[in-house]
């Protein structure tokens, strides 16, 4: 069974910065792009970033191109995503989403980051 | 950036009805279409992929189609449990998913 499970999500200061991870079993990893997906409270979803098999190639949505960071650790099935300069708008819950390419075909139960003063 | 526009935001249809979710992309996507569902509390739900292929275990009432007016989403036969929020996504450029539809059965 596919799992993924993130962790990190936490209350931040405007300005701050905020390490996500995602742990993934039931499945070869490495063999996976992933995504990182958001849902502010009542919102809609907003697609963030993904990276490619092999450290490969990573990108971003506009808004967090240049705050945000994917990476990923094959040898311990982990995604993470480091967040840096922190606004109320990043205020949300962040999937870790496994890919099928860019088909997001299982979801993790998502954490919860707010930003706030 | 691609831009999606969805339509409707809302609808509400009877047991056993029909009803389609129409997403529009602000340029040519090919076919690289994908639809989702997400129930309330529940995390979204891969159900077609590249316009028109069914997810693995997705109710074949489910179906996805492209039109000159855009990319359509159809649940024949709707059934009490397929209420819920359907998300389009397109992945020519990147990725943009639609602003939703929130979907009602009476």
């Amino acid at each position: 069974e596919v799992q993924l499970v993130e962790s990190g999500g936490d209350l931040v200061h405007p300005g701050g910065s905020l390490r996500l991870s995602c742990v993934a079993s039931g499945f070869d990893f490495s063999r996976h792009w992933m995504h990182w997906v958001r849902q502010a409270p009542g919102k809609g979803l907003v697609w963030l970033s993904r990276i490619e098999t092999a450290g490969g190639k990573a990108d971003y949505v506009d808004s967090v191109r240049g705050r945000f960071t994917v990476s990923r650790d094959d040898a311990k099935a982990t995604l993470s995503l480091q967040m840096d300069s922190l606004t109320a708008e990043d205020t949300a819950i962040y999937y870790c989403v496994r890919g099928r390419g860019w088909a997001l075909d299982n979801w993790g139960q998502g954490t919860l980051v707010t930003v706030s003063s | 950036d691609i831009q999606m526009t969805q339509s409707p935001s809302t609808l509400s249809a009877s047991v056993g009805e029909t009803v389609t979710i129409t997403c529009r992309a602000s340029q040519d996507i090919s076919n690289w279409m994908a639809w989702y569902q997400q129930k309330p509390g529940k995390v979204p739900k891969l159900l077609i992929y590249k316009a028109s292929t069914l997810e693995s275990g997705v109710p074949a009432r489910f179906s996805g189609s492209e039109s000159g007016t855009g990319f359509t989403l159809t649940i024949h036969s709707l059934q009490p449990e397929d209420s819920g929020t359907y998300y389009c996504q397109q992945y020519l450029r990147s990725s943009t998913f639609g602003q939703g539809t929130r979907v009602e059965v009476k």
